[in-house]
């Protein structure tokens, strides 16, 4: 089945540590991004990236860093420079296009707890 | 800086009524418009896109656009329980790399009731 595979599901962090979210998709899509939510609140961009070896930063890149060394996977990392990072995180993807490129497909999210 | 405003609820509807949800977008050269369902612990998942204005029908669900006045809504019609849910409201920006971006709503949480 494709889709989009993101791990792990919970993670538990201590202050000062840098983590690492994956995100995986076998749909071929081309894009890919990074959303954090926070309860109650709606869907902010960190980061996303149109092709391999090119990402933008989004709305809220302090503190986050990623890579796209190729077209399947684009890893989050949250550094230790994120000042408030207890978040529930979700990767995308979608079709390049003007209208195509916004039918996001979601990953099932990961849920990160600064101890 | 581009907006998307949505009532935060909780809208209550009894089983069977119209659920209507209402969004309201800032940004006037917005062209694309979308209406997301989340449940709660889930991930988002797209329910209805539409692109022009008027009114686009799948099944259940109808999505209204007017861009004059910046106004998205969603009507569910029939409304069963296993409609609650937190439904997210998303536009699209204009060129560039807004091609790639959408603004989200902070979403309306929606409760059918028995």
């Amino acid at each position: 089945d494709g889709g989009i595979t993101q791990s792990p599901k919970y993670l538990f962090r201590k202050e000062g540590q840098n983590v690492t979210l994956s995100c995986e998709q076998n749909l071929n899509h081309d894009a890919m991004y990074w959303y954090r939510q926070d309860p109650g609140q709606g869907l902010r961009l960190i980061y996303y990236s149109q092709i391999v070896n090119d990402f933008q930063k989004g709305d809220i890149a302090e503190g986050y860093s990623v890579s796209r060394e190729k077209k399947e996977s684009f890893p989050l990392t949250v550094t230790s420079a994120q000042k408030n990072p207890t978040a529930f995180y979700l990767c995308a993807s979608s079709f390049p296009g003007a209208l195509g490129a916004n039918v996001l497909t979601f990953g099932a999210g990961s849920r990160l707890t600064v101890l | 800086q581009k907006e998307v405003e949505q009532n935060s609820g909780p809208l209550s509807v009894p089983e069977g009524a119209i659920a209507s949800l209402n969004c309201t977008y800032s940004d006037r050269g917005s062209q694309s418009f979308f209406w997301y369902r989340q449940y709660s612990g889930k991930s988002p998942e797209l329910i209805m896109s539409i692109y022009s204005n008027g009114d686009k029908e799948d099944g259940r669900f109808t999505a209204q656009l007017n861009k004059a006045s910046q106004y998205v809504s969603l009507l569910i019609r029939d409304s069963q329980p296993s409609d609650s849910a937190t439904y997210l409201c998303a536009t699209k920006g204009v060129g560039g790399g807004s091609n790639y971006k959408l603004t989200f709503g902070k979403g309306t949480l929606l409760t059918v009731n028995p």
